[in-house]
C-alpha cells in the first residue's frame, strides 16, 4: 500500500520568503507528526496531530512555524519569513494510534528545504 | 538538553562481523525504545523496538539489549552485510498519550565487503 508521501521533495527559497510543505499520511492513520532533521542529526520533534487538532506543538521553534491538518488527513507545515537556519530535511510521520500505548510511526521521505 | 545520547557517530565493520551501537537516556519515564534505519534520501524506517519489561529482543540478525538500571540500550547486528550500511537512530518515548519520540544523533554504519 501507499506510504507517507511528502511534497515537494526539494524546496529552495530565499531568506524572508514563505514556504509550505505538504504531508499525505497513510490512509486511516489518525496521528500525524512533523520532525526536523538537520545534517548529521536525528529527527527533532516539531508537532503532533491527533485528528484535526494539534495535541502537542511544543517542538515548534518559534511563531514563524505553523502547521494545520484541517480534515484530519493531509497536513501542511508553514514557515514564514524563512531564515538560513531553517534549512533542514522536514520529515512527516503517521501512525494508527489505537489506545494510549506507543505505536509504530511510519516516516515519509522528507522535504529538503534550503534557504539561501 | 539531549534526551537520548547515541554512540559511536560512525562505525566500520567487515562483512560477517557484529555491529554494536549504544544509547543512553536519563528520563526514567521513557518506556518504549525503537531503533530506526535510514538510507540516504529516505525517511527512517522502524527496525526493532523494546519495552523495559524485557532485557533482550531478537528479530532475525537484529537484537536489542536493554539495561534498565543503567538506563542504556544497544543494537547488535549479527553477520553484518553491506546492505546494512545505513544510518541507525535509537529513540525513546514516555508513557502517556502523546507518543512523542526523542531521537539519538545517529550512527552511520559502513559494512565493508
Amino acid at each position: 500500500g501507499a506510504g507517507v508521501s511528502q511534497t515537494p521533495s526539494n524546496k529552495v527559497t530565499e531568506k524572508g520568503k514563505y514556504v509550505e510543505l505538504r504531508c499525505d499520511p497513510i490512509s486511516g492513520h489518525t496521528a500525524l507528526y512533523w520532525y526536523r532533521q538537520s545534517l548529521g542529526q536525528g529527527p527533532e520533534f516539531l508537532i503532533y496531530f491527533q485528528g484535526t487538532g494539534a495535541a502537542d506543538d511544543s517542538g515548534l521553534p518559534n511563531d514563524r512555524f505553523f502547521a494545520v491538518r484541517p480534515e484530519g488527513s493531509v497536513s501542511t507545515l508553514k514557515i514564514q519569513r524563512t531564515e538560513r537556519g531553517d534549512s533542514a530535511v522536514y520529515l512527516c510521520a503517521s501512525s494508527l494510534r489505537v489506545g494510549q500505548g506507543p505505536d509504530t510511526q511510519y516516516f515519509g521521505p522528507g522535504t529538503r528545504l534550503t534557504v539561501l | 538538553q539531549q534526551q537520548v545520547k547515541q554512540s559511536p557517530q560512525s562505525l566500520i565493520v567487515q562483512k560477517g562481523g557484529i555491529s554494536i551501537i549504544n544509547c543512553a537516556y536519563e528520563n526514567t519515564a521513557f518506556d518504549y525504545f525503537p531503533w530506526y534505519q535510514q538510507f540516504p534520501g529516505k525517511g527512517p524506517a522502524l527496525l526493532i523496538a523494546i519495552r523495559p519489561d524485557v532485557s533482550e529482543k531478537k528479530e532475525g540478525r537484529f537484537t536489542i539489549s536493554f539495561n534498565k538500571s543503567a538506563k542504556q540500550f544497544s543494537l547488535h547486528i549479527m553477520d553484518s552485510q553491506p546492505g546494512d550500511s545505513a544510518t541507525y537512530f535509537c529513540a525513546a518515548s514516555r508513557r502517556g498519550i502523546l507518543n512523542k519520540f526523542y531521537f539519538g544523533s545517529g550512527t552511520k554504519l559502513n559494512v565493508k565487503p
